[in-house]
């Protein structure tokens, strides 16, 4: 295991459902982040946070919310999501955020479809 | 146009061989290259680190080279097992920058 837990790991949702996928990092990291991975292409990176502050944010459609209440948890929260929105969404943590490049933990992620 | 890109897309192999996977990257300033192994239904977990200075690297039967110069790396799988199908992603790093570059990934299937 990674350090890098997050919930679910499956998730079902109509367009017209609000859900949150949950991270949760073990390893004392101050930067979290949330990728998006579709199938056949490289990771996306959606949100970056560095002790808490928001320090990215990837041109991601308004339907996708973050929110880190401290630097072991990060959520994402749903609503009115499209059909091209189910991927595999990823949680992954760092020792440092911006301005440095250290080695990300991902987590399991949470394989979202949208019908 | 995609920063790193790899190749081949998929491969599959008997389980005992050898298998080469190719990343030619443009990212500038280089800081390092990583290979992360995904398994299915799983997060990518980083195999190798290789900086500017380093050409090769292993672990375990997983083998990295890099050559800057022409920016491009390999990872040499020896002795290829069935727990080795996975995907393949290859990671480059600028300096000075947080962000990471991805590539899509070389699915490799392993078969008896």
């Amino acid at each position: 295991e990674t350090g890098v837990t997050q919930t679910p790991r499956h998730l079902v949702m109509g367009m017209t459902n609000k859900k949150s996928l949950k991270c949760e990092q073990h390893l004392g990291h101050n930067a979290m982040y949330w990728y998006k991975q579709s199938a056949k292409k490289p990771l996306e990176l959606m949100f970056v946070y560095s002790l808490e502050e928001r320090v990215e944010n990837n041109s991601v459609p308004s339907r996708f919310s973050p929110e880190c209440p401290n630097s072991s948890h990060l959520f994402l929260h749903l609503h009115t999501l499209q059909p091209e929105d189910s991927a595999l969404y990823l949680c992954a943590s760092s020792q440092g955020g911006s301005g440095r490049s250290y080695e990300q933990f991902f987590g399991p992620g949470t394989r979202l479809t949208v019908l | 146009k995609n920063q790193v890109e790899q190749s081949p897309q998929s491969l599959i192999i008997l389980e005992g061989k050898n298998c080469t996977l190719q990343c030619n990257y443009t990212v500038s300033p280089f800081s390092n290259l990583r290979w992360y192994k995904q398994d299915t239904g799983r997060g990518p977990v980083s195999l190798t680190i290789m900086t500017f200075s380093e050409n090769t690297k292993s672990n375990g039967r997983y083998t990295a080279t890099l050559d800057a110069d022409t920016k491009q790396s390999s990872l040499h799988i020896t002795a290829s097992q069935l727990s080795d199908s996975a995907s393949y992603i290859c990671v480059v790093s600028s300096q000075y920058d947080y962000k990471l570059s991805f590539g899509a990934g070389t699915t490799v299937t392993v078969r008896a």
